[in-house]
């Protein structure tokens, strides 16, 4: 009964490489989104998806392409990886409402560029 | 724009022995408030909330209150455990996105 589950959890692989993380939810929930958590913790918002539309997309290099084909899926694709691109890479989701819903997160995928 | 300022950790404690993570805020408007934790390899969980001013979230043992007039939002423990060791991240929640503290790693020892 997970909730938020991203696959893979470990991703190590070249620079210069392609890759894409998936991500699924099963809660019902209308908003998704993909977080950064560097080696220091620091946590940044990188998109968010309302419905399969973007609604948030940070100063983030254009190589991390986001796509929603559902509203329960936000998947991301990265193109020609680099070493500053590892890093813990976190998808959530949020119902419908006001501020005051939490976010739901999934486990983490940890990706490591060689 | 929104930040959210937190104490530098990290912070190592005895078993039963009082914690407090200092979290103060910015932001325009009136944000929901949350703890957040990380257990080691695990993803964030939603430890508290608070959606007003003066209100009190608490889960666990740990409590925190909304305030608006000093823009803090303190976490505290009266007795911490060693499975409470684990990071611990204030944030505050405005048009739907949610702004970070850098987190505090605490470590309770036996």
């Amino acid at each position: 009964d997970t909730a938020v589950s991203q696959t893979p959890k470990y991703l190590v692989t070249q620079m210069g490489n392609d890759k894409s993380i998936k991500c699924e939810q099963n809660l019902g929930h209308d908003t998704m989104y993909w977080y950064k958590q560097d080696s220091k913790k620091f946590l940044k918002i990188m998109f968010s998806y309302n419905n399969k539309e973007l609604i948030i997309n940070e100063t983030v290099p254009n190589r991390f392409s986001p796509k929603s084909p559902d509203k329960a899926h936000l998947n991301l694709h990265i193109n020609s990886l680099e070493l500053g691109d590892s890093a813990v890479y976190f998808c959530a989701s949020s119902p419908r409402g006001g501020d005051n819903q939490p976010q739901h997160f999934g486990d983490g995928t940890r990706l490591s560029i060689l | 724009g929104n930040s959210v300022t937190q104490m530098e950790g990290p912070v190592t404690l005895s078993e039963e022995a009082f914690l407090t993570i200092n979290c103060t805020y910015t932001a325009t408007g009136y944000p929901s408030l949350f703890w957040y934790v990380q257990y080691p390899g695990e993803g964030l969980q939603l430890l508290l909330k608070a959606t007003k001013a003066d209100d009190k979230g608490s889960n666990k043992g740990f409590e925190a209150t909304y305030r608006k007039e000093t823009t803090s939002f303190h976490l505290e423990k009266g007795s911490v455990q060693v499975s409470d060791s684990a990071v611990y991240f204030c944030a505050l929640n405005s048009a739907r996105q949610l702004t970070f503290g850098s987190g505090t790693q605490l470590t309770v020892l036996p």
